[in-house]
């Protein structure tokens, strides 16, 4: 099947910087890609839908100024955290659409806001 | 997309079959059941997906009923490394005009030796 990877796999952050998250379909090519959160013993949560050349969509309740979204190739689409604050720890998942629109998840980003 | 009912939780016997159930009573006619697992801090997995017909690959088989308003994954033999979350999404699938996963809270089945 198709590999979806993230990187970092896991990082910690002192309160106030920003962290930029990676994810890359490494086999195909992904036009569409999507950032979850999941919080602990909880679902994951969209937070947004990226789209390779244009700008990203939000879902309700998530800043788009705080969590910066860059899809700049059809291979790779960055989630930066800005200004992170310990309520902003959490596990960050991305996936990546296929052209047979079968979605692949990475293995995730554990995020720690001290 | 249409809502599922899931429960939270089941058990199962290593080496015994697992049977999953999920409701989507309101499912529609070009709507997909997908079925994904996550194991403890990992992305999600895809385990398998089908329109009206049974469904078997590798990993499991799925059942959907005649009118489409359920389904149940089927783990023929269950192992320890089966232990995780099974989340029951559906969705328009195929071509463009596919929409984004919404996960419900799925069921954390237990395997126990």
């Amino acid at each position: 099947g198709a590999v979806v990877s993230q990187h970092p796999s896991w990082v910690i952050c002192k309160s106030g910087t920003s962290v930029k998250i990676e994810c890359r379909s490494l086999d195909f090519q992904a036009t569409t890609m999507f950032w979850y959160r999941q919080f602990p013993k909880q679902s994951l949560m969209l937070m947004a839908t990226s789209n390779e050349g244009s700008k990203a969509t939000y879902e309700q309740g998530v800043e788009k100024d705080k969590f910066l979204i860059n899809h700049a190739s059809l291979t790779l689409s960055t989630l930066t955290v800005t200004s992170a604050h310990p309520e902003d720890s959490s596990f960050y998942i991305c996936s990546a659409r296929d052209h047979r629109d079968e979605q692949f998840f990475g293995p995730g980003t554990r995020l720690t806001v001290l | 997309d249409a809502k599922t009912t899931q429960p939270p939780s089941m058990d199962c016997a290593e080496g015994r079959a697992a049977n999953l159930p999920c409701n989507h009573s309101t499912i529609s006619g070009n709507e997909y059941v997908y079925w994904y697992r996550q194991i403890h801090s990992q992305g999600p997995q895809y385990i398998i997906h089908g329109l009206k017909n049974n469904e078997t690959n590798e990993m499991a088989s799925l059942i959907i009923t005649e009118d489409r308003k359920s389904s149940t994954l089927i783990l023929p033999h269950a192992t320890l490394r089966d232990t995780a979350v099974y989340y029951c999404i559906v969705r328009v699938g195929g071509g463009n005009a596919g929409n984004m996963l919404t996960f419900g809270g799925g069921t954390r089945l237990m395997v126990k030796p």
